[in-house]
């Protein structure tokens, strides 16, 4: 596509659930970033992906947070046993240069609430 | 710890005025930074991006400047209108991953 799709758009799930956020990049862009933006904040850096392989992973909150991306397009976040603090939209990006040497663009976003 | 602040928080401004908005960073061993807009309940769009060799970026009625050594970029807005009115952020690259500020805030009235 055009763009970077996300989906869901909007998730509400209660607390101790599962979910799965799903984030689509511009095709052939081959840098792909998750941040988390909390109501009235800047977004905050998850993990970075280079490829297949999660390159830098230091953003993620705890260990109930995992994400893959298995053919270096798609990308999915696994978020287990959700808890309220969790809520906030997730944001991706891509970029066609490793690293920060381009420019990264963003998806729209989801927007995940934790009952 | 690189920390990136925005001031003013919020702006409200009549159509027609020319503004700045502030984007302080404290370590200057950036990558590049960014300018970004994000519209109520959407993500976010770039407006410039400025490497860190670079002084200045101008696109259209925007232009962003970068001073590294004191750690500064402003965003100047010519010629506000209605359409501008968003939040803009600052994100600065450092390691390998953007740092944001909180945001500006910014209304534009007829």
């Amino acid at each position: 596509g055009a763009g970077v799709s996300q989906t869901p758009s909007n998730k509400v799930t209660e607390k101790g659930k599962y979910v799965e956020l799903r984030c689509d990049p511009i095709s052939g862009h081959t840098a792909l970033y998750w941040y988390r933006q909390s109501l009235g904040q800047g977004p905050e850096f998850l993990i970075y992906f280079q490829g297949t392989g999660a390159a830098d992973d230091s953003g993620l909150p705890n260990d109930r947070f995992f994400a893959v991306r298995p053919e270096g397009s798609v990308s999915t976040l696994k978020i287990q046993r959700t808890e309220r603090g969790d809520s906030a939209v997730y944001l991706c990006a891509s970029s066609s240069t490793p690293g920060l040497a381009g420019e990264q663009f963003f998806g729209p976003g989801t927007r995940l609430t934790v009952l | 710890k690189q920390e990136v602040t925005q001031i003013p928080a919020a702006l409200s401004v009549p159509e027609g005025e020319n503004l700045v908005l502030n984007c302080s960073f404290t370590d200057s061993a950036i990558y590049n930074l960014q300018w970004f807009r994000q519209d109520p309940g959407k993500g976010l769009t770039s407006l410039l991006l400025i490497q860190s060799s670079q002084r200045e970026q101008t696109s259209g009625r925007l232009n962003a400047s970068l001073d590294k050594s004191s750690g500064r970029s402003t965003l100047y807005i010519a010629a506000s209108q209605p359409g501008d009115s968003a939040t803009y952020l600052c994100a600065v690259g450092s390691g390998d991953k953007l740092i944001f500020g909180t945001g500006t805030r910014l209304q534009v009235f007829p």
